[in-house]
């Protein structure tokens, strides 16, 4: 049963440091969403990607986040420097072909805690 | 106003109710619409998409009202296992790409 690998899957850091999150897509998947969930603000979009190259990261704070792929089976959402208002799970999902992005499949979610 | 808007709930309904959830969408341009369910600590999953013309799946009934920009889903029978939180997901598809804009979710409790 294909799925959508994320690590790690809990993250406590302090305020300041630097945290990278990955993900690996179900095998031939050519889309891959990077969200974040709070209870406030519910699942938000941060950036997406099709066949590697990015078609929107809109919704990602420019100045301290960065979201790269750097092969098809590896995607990336790095925060540098976190702060505590980034606490929040941050999911991965991974879609295929013209349904890409309406069937998308998430991964269990990065956990962070930023103190 | 958000984009997608859902009533928070809780729904706490016993064993073998029935219970309906709605949501609006503000773009009235949108062109698919779906159900995801979101398990306690868990990720969302796709329920089930929402045709024009409505759509079943066992228990399961989604309905779409484009004149009045609604989304319904109407769960019969209610077991233990239907709680969760219902998310309403709406894909604009404006722009040249598109993506799915999710609401804030529904949670249903369902008990003995």
């Amino acid at each position: 049963d294909a799925r959508v690998t994320q690590t790690p899957r809990h993250k406590v850091t302090e305020m300041g440091q630097e945290v990278t999150m990955r993900c690996q897509p179900i095998l031939g998947h050519n889309t891959v969403f990077w969200y974040r969930q709070t209870m406030m603000q519910g699942l938000e979009l941060l950036a997406y990607f099709r066949n590697r190259a990015p078609l929107d990261d809109s919704g990602m704070p420019k100045d301290r986040f960065s979201a790269e792929m750097p092969d098809a089976t590896l995607a990336t959402l790095k925060i540098q420097p976190s702060e505590p208002r980034d606490s929040a799970v941050y999911f991965c999902a991974s879609g295929q072909g013209p349904t890409s992005t309406d069937t998308q499949y998430f991964g269990p979610g990065t956990r962070l805690t930023v103190l | 106003r958000k984009e997608v808007e859902q009533d928070p709930g809780p729904f706490n309904v016993p064993e073998g109710a029935t219970v309906a959830f709605n949501c609006t969408y503000s773009n009235s341009a949108s062109q698919s619409f779906f159900w995801y369910r979101q398990d306690c600590r868990k990720e969302p999953k796709l329920l089930m998409s929402v045709y024009s013309s409505g759509n079943e799946d066992g228990r399961f009934t989604a309905q779409l009202n484009r004149a009045s920009q609604y989304i319904s889903l109407l769960i019969r029978d209610s077991k233990l296992s239907d709680s969760a939180t219902y998310l309403c997901v709406v894909n604009p598809r404006t722009g040249g790409y598109n993506k799915l804009i999710f609401g804030a979710g529904t949670r249903l409790a369902v008990h003995p």
